[in-house]
């Protein structure tokens, strides 16, 4: 099993500012198969990146993904006030598909 | 637009079933796969399974093996997700997601998800 490892767990952020949140892989993800979501509170979560950085349909280009091998991260060039949430990563190199553990994107 | 609308709450009995649907619309139903997750309140994402539409073929994670049924009914464009030996620790959010491969025939699936329903939330209480 891919055990999926973010870092950090929280970040105090302001507005403005720009973020890269980390999700290492315990083995190599094949294939570019890993993705990014966003999930806010009682909401769903919400793909934003697949297959390490293709963005998906409606995901602003503020969002990027990067990475190869073990090593993944997520960038947000310029944080705006709807920004603020939980980010996961998730492989489907293989079954089982995992996630991390999420990181929590909060206002400074 | 894709959209997938999911049942209502639950409350179960410990040792009970737990059946949850997901309606799909805005898009052929039988050509995409379709999966479930499950998030347990305060906790991550943990994958359960995924059913191809066209022909009822099943996968299922194997923490839930034997526990698990996922069905679908191509009439009215629904899965449905059957959870059985309820305990307190499947008190959990319920997400159906669509997989974003087209898939007309064969066997094909990305495994990353989009979209997601709202979420189902069945607590197992005594």
């Amino acid at each position: 099993e891919i055990v999926l490892t973010q870092s950090p767990g929280t970040l105090s952020l302001s507005p403005g500012e720009r973020v890269t949140l980390s999700c290492r892989a315990s083995q190599s993800v094949s294939s570019d198969f890993l993705a990014w979501y966003q999930q806010k509170p009682g909401q769903a979560p919400r793909l934003l990146i697949y297959d390490i950085s293709s963005r998906a349909t409606g995901i602003p280009d503020r969002f990027s993904g990067s990475g190869s091998g073990t090593d993944f991260t997520l960038t947000i060039s310029r944080l705006e006030p709807e920004d603020f949430a939980v980010y996961y990563c998730q492989h489907y190199d293989s079954t089982p598909y995992t996630f991390g553990q999420g990181t929590k994107l909060e206002i400074k | 637009q894709v959209r997938l609308v999911q049942s209502g709450a639950e409350v179960k009995k410990p040792g009970a079933s737990v059946k949850v649907s997901c309606k799909a619309s805005g898009y052929t139903f039988t050509t995409s796969y379709m999966h479930w997750l499950r998030q347990a309140p305060g906790q991550g994402l943990e994958y359960m399974g995924m059913i191809n539409p066209r022909d009822g073929s099943t996968t299922y994670a194997q923490e839930f093996q034997g526990r698990i049924t996922v069905t679908r009914d191509t009439s009215t464009s629904t899965v449905y997700m059957e959870l059985s030996s309820l305990t307190s620790e499947d008190t959990a959010i319920y997400y159906c997601a669509k997989d974003p491969a087209f898939c007309p025939d064969g066997v094909c699936y990305m495994a990353y998800f989009d979209p997601w329903g709202q979420g189902t939330l069945v607590i197992v209480s005594s």
